[in-house]
Formats: C-alpha cells, sequence, structure tokens
C-alpha cells in the first residue's frame, strides 16, 4: 500500500538558518502531496501541496517540489523563525482517498 | 475563521461513560468526512471514513461498537466514545473531504482524558 517516510526529528535550529525536512512515498498511482504542519494542542493546517510532478508547493517561505524520479517531495524554508516551531507531517493521498501521514518531525528553532 | 469546526476542544469524563464529539463543516456540504485519532508525539492513525447518509467504513483494528460514527447531513459528522476507559485517552481530529481542490481541512482536534 502508499506509504510515506519522512526523516525522524527532533531537528533544532537556530533563528534564520535553513531547513530540511526529508520525505520520499510510496504510491501505487499519481498522488498528491501535500505538508500539514501542527502547533502545540492544535489540529492540523495545511502548509502547501502538489498534485502532478515538478509542481512546486510553496507558503510563508517554505516550499517542496514534487520529484516523480526521486518519489520526493522535501520541505525547505531558508530562514526559520522561532514561531515556524511545531510538528511538519508529509502526508499523500491518491484521489479521494484518505490521507496517508509520515510520522512527523518535530522541529524546535531556538533565538 | 474556522471552516470546519470540531467541539468540544477539551473534555474529560469518568469510566464507564460515553463522550460526544462534533465536526461541523459551516461553509462547504461534506459528503466524506474522517476521522483519526493521535497518541502523543506520534502521527495520526485513520479510525473511519464517514459518508453521509450510509455507514461509516473503519479501519481494521478499530472497534465499531466503541467508536460509534453518525453523519446524518451533510454538515455535521459525530464521534461517540462508548464506555470510555482510560486507553480511549487520546487526542481525536476530524478531517473532511474537498474533491475539487484536492484538499482536505481539519479540525482543531478533541483531547479527551477519561479518569
Amino acid at each position: 500500500g502508499d506509504s510515506v517516510t519522512q526523516m525522524e526529528g527532533p531537528v533544532t535550529l537556530s533563528e534564520e538558518a535553513f531547513l530540511t525536512i526529508n520525505c520520499t512515498y510510496t504510491a501505487t498511482g499519481y498522488p498528491s502531496l501535500f505538508w500539514y504542519v501542527q502547533y502545540p494542542g492544535e489540529g492540523l493546517q495545511l502548509l502547501l501541496k502538489a498534485t502532478k510532478a515538478d509542481d512546486k508547493g510553496s507558503n510563508k517561505g517554505f516550499e517542496a517540489t514534487y520529484r516523480k524520479e526521486t518519489t520526493s517531495f522535501h520541505l525547505e524554508k531558508g530562514s526559520v523563525q522561532v514561531s515556524d516551531s511545531a510538528v511538519y507531517f508529509c502526508a499523500l493521498s491518491e484521489g479521494n482517498t484518505p490521507l496517508v501521514f509520515g510520522k512527523g518531525t518535530r522541529l524546535s528553532v531556538i533565538a | 475563521g474556522a471552516v470546519v469546526s470540531q467541539h468540544p476542544s477539551r473534555v474529560i469524563c469518568k469510566s464507564g461513560t460515553s463522550v460526544k464529539i462534533e465536526c461541523r463543516s459551516l461553509d462547504f456540504q461534506a459528503t466524506t468526512m474522517f476521522w483519526y485519532r493521535q497518541f502523543p508525539k506520534q502521527s495520526l492513525m485513520l479510525m473511519a471514513t464517514s459518508n453521509e447518509g450510509s455507514k461509516a467504513t473503519y479501519e481494521q483494528g478499530v472497534e465499531k461498537d466503541k467508536f460509534l460514527i453518525n453523519h446524518a447531513s451533510l454538515t455535521l459528522s459525530t464521534l461517540t466514545v462508548t464506555s470510555a476507559h482510560p486507553e480511549d485517552s487520546s487526542f481525536y481530529i476530524c478531517s473532511r473531504l474537498e474533491p475539487r481542490n484536492y484538499g482536505y481541512t481539519f479540525g482543531s482536534g478533541t483531547r479527551l482524558t477519561v479518569v
């Protein structure tokens, strides 16, 4: 079945550092790919998404490119802020199926 | 404001009682909604898919009689944890499917504590 593997955390960075969170996937078809963010005690918020190969999703300085050849959707941000501290989930779906999530990566940004 | 409203955000109940969690789609008629459970510092585990007007589809290992899901209207899905036990304590999150834009919107979650 479909699966998502993302780098395990926690990740601790200093403010203004560069962030990469790796995500790779396995799917039988052509999935849509997502990054969600979860702040403490809250639900999930969509950060960005891409629905086909070579698409780049971007939002709030975060970017991820749908790479079919490497089955990857790595999340990047050039300069993180303390307010970016959260748990980040990579996910995929095929058609209207439920999202399949990675295990999540906890990011802590220190001033 | 939130387009998927989940209520309550926190609930504490005694063992043996039942708790109902509501998930409302405020701006969109949601035919399909999903219920997830999240253990501390872990990922989301899909419990069931809720379809308006029909029985929910439960994932393997999820007790249907314990976690009752009702999707009686296009704007409301409910999850009732029956005869709750401490091991049911968890964070429960609903999500709605938005087929037109390949999207999923999540509720803010419910922290259930059974004492």
